[in-house]
């Protein structure tokens, strides 16, 4: 299986900051890489896929790169609907992995 | 627009069953990728099963033997047949379509406990 580790676990942060959020897969996954984001209570909503895309509707302060092994994403200008819990997913092959999840809360 | 509906969570025994569905509307389910995600309580995802539109599906190996994926093309519905469940598979269950999970349902809740 390809584990998928998320750094950092959780993260404080004021609003108006930039934030960068790291996942690393343990094989090469090429960009099937995908950034999701979950409020308390909600099912996770996608963020951006193949690495670097972003999902329709999802605006562009919301930034992913990365490719084989190592992946970002980037949130500029964070704001308080952006305090959340973001997962990265590989969905190179199976068993589909996650990572375990960064928390990002308000300082 | 694309919309996922599950319904079907209960509280049940150990070595129960249950069906759970997720009634899609915005496209068609036996056209597309079709996943299943779980999430424990104060847990991470956790993928659990997909079904392609060719018909393969695949599961991680925790729910091998005891669950099922499947569709009903008429009602345009996706299920997820569970047997056999344990007190470990108590969750959240989503569904999810597209390759990278691109849209996700409400989630409905299934608890296993006597």
């Amino acid at each position: 299986d390809i584990q998928m580790t998320q750094s950092p676990s959780s993260l404080s942060a004021s609003v108006g900051d930039r934030i960068t959020i790291t996942c690393r897969a343990s094989q090469g996954i090429s960009n099937y890489l995908a950034w999701f984001q979950q409020k308390p209570g909600k099912a996770p909503k996608s963020l951006i896929y193949a690495a670097s895309n972003l999902q329709s509707g999802v605006p562009s302060k919301f930034s992913g790169s990365g490719s084989g092994t190592d992946f970002t994403l980037s949130i500029s200008s964070l704001q308080p609907e952006d305090f959340a819990t973001y997962y990265c997913q590989q969905y190179k092959s199976y068993p589909r992995t996650f990572g375990q999840g960064t928390k990002v809360e308000i300082k | 627009e694309v919309q996922l509906v599950e319904s079907g969570g209960a509280l049940v025994q150990p070595g129960g069953s249950l069906r759970l569905s997720c009634a899609a509307s915005g496209f068609t389910v036996s056209d597309n990728y079709m996943s299943w995600v779980r999430q424990a309580p104060g847990k991470g995802l956790e993928w659990v099963s997909v079904i392609y539109s060719g018909g393969s599906t695949y599961y991680t190996d925790s729910v091998k033997g005891r669950f099922t994926i499947s569709r009903h093309n008429f009602k345009n519905t996706l299920y997820l047949q569970m047997n056999s469940l344990r007190p470990e598979d108590t969750a959240v269950y989503y569904c999810a379509t597209g390759a990278a999970n691109d849209y996700w349902g409400q989630g409905t809740q299934v608890t296993v406990s006597s």
